[in-house]
């Protein structure tokens, strides 16, 4: 069975600073990773998506996300975050036929 | 206009009533999807429905039930509610005519509450 795993619940970083959200999925065959964004009062948003290719991802609002299928890893980055950016950020697994499998998501905050 | 719908925003009721959260799309989606958000746990599929005549039971159906009534309409009923099913509920559609690994599109969500 697939599974995701984002090993940080919440992290605060000042505004200005790089970012890196961690996220490790648990699957035998490629996997198609998403990250998702959930601003407050808000639904999901996609931020980026890998499926096949090149392994590092661009996506909105500045976001990138490196697979890393050695580490079974899809991280995302930025390199300097706004305070626009406070959010819960959810990665996500699918593949073919079936649904897909969220992560527990990581609540990010932004210091001004 | 928002392209998925989900009414209500906010509902508040007693254990043991039956309640009905409705979803519409504009997307002219096929697959649509109902999941439940908890703190700490993401978000957990309830139901999902590939097109009208196909319904299908995801991780936590337990307590739940659906209805599509149309392509553009996916309906999530609670026939009686227990305090445990207070959560953010989620709907959201895919269009599988884009291929299997497509986006999913998610409407703004209906907090629940269970007293």
């Amino acid at each position: 069975a697939q599974s995701v795993t984002q090993p940080d619940i919440h992290i605060t970083v000042s505004e200005g600073a790089s970012l890196e959200l961690r996220c490790n999925y648990s699957y035998g065959a490629t996997p198609y990773l998403f990250w998702y964004v959930q601003s407050p009062g808000q639904g999901l948003q996609l931020l980026l998506k890998y499926f096949s290719g090149d392994t590092l991802v661009q996506g909105i609002k500045g976001f990138e996300a490196e697979f890393k299928r050695s580490q079974s890893s899809f991280n995302l980055r930025k390199p300097s975050v706004h305070w626009s950016d406070a959010a819960e950020y959810f990665c996500a697994i699918g593949n073919y036929g079936q649904n897909f499998v969220f992560g527990p998501g990581t609540r990010l905050s932004v210091l001004p | 206009d928002a392209d998925v719908t989900q009414t209500p925003r906010n509902r508040i009721t007693k254990t043991g009533k039956r309640i009905m959260l409705e979803c519409s799309q504009t997307k002219g989606h096929d697959r649509m999807y109902w999941y439940r958000q908890d703190p700490g746990l993401g978000l957990r599929l309830i139901y999902y429905s590939f097109d009208v005549k196909d319904i299908n039971k995801g991780e936590i159906s337990d307590g739940y039930s659906v209805s599509r009534q149309a392509q553009a309409k996916f309906s999530l009923s609670l026939e009686s509610a227990i305090p445990n099913q207070t959560a953010l509920y989620f709907c959201a559609t895919s269009d599988r005519t884009s291929g299997e690994y497509n986006e999913q599109f998610f409407g703004p969500g209906t907090r629940l509450t269970v007293l």
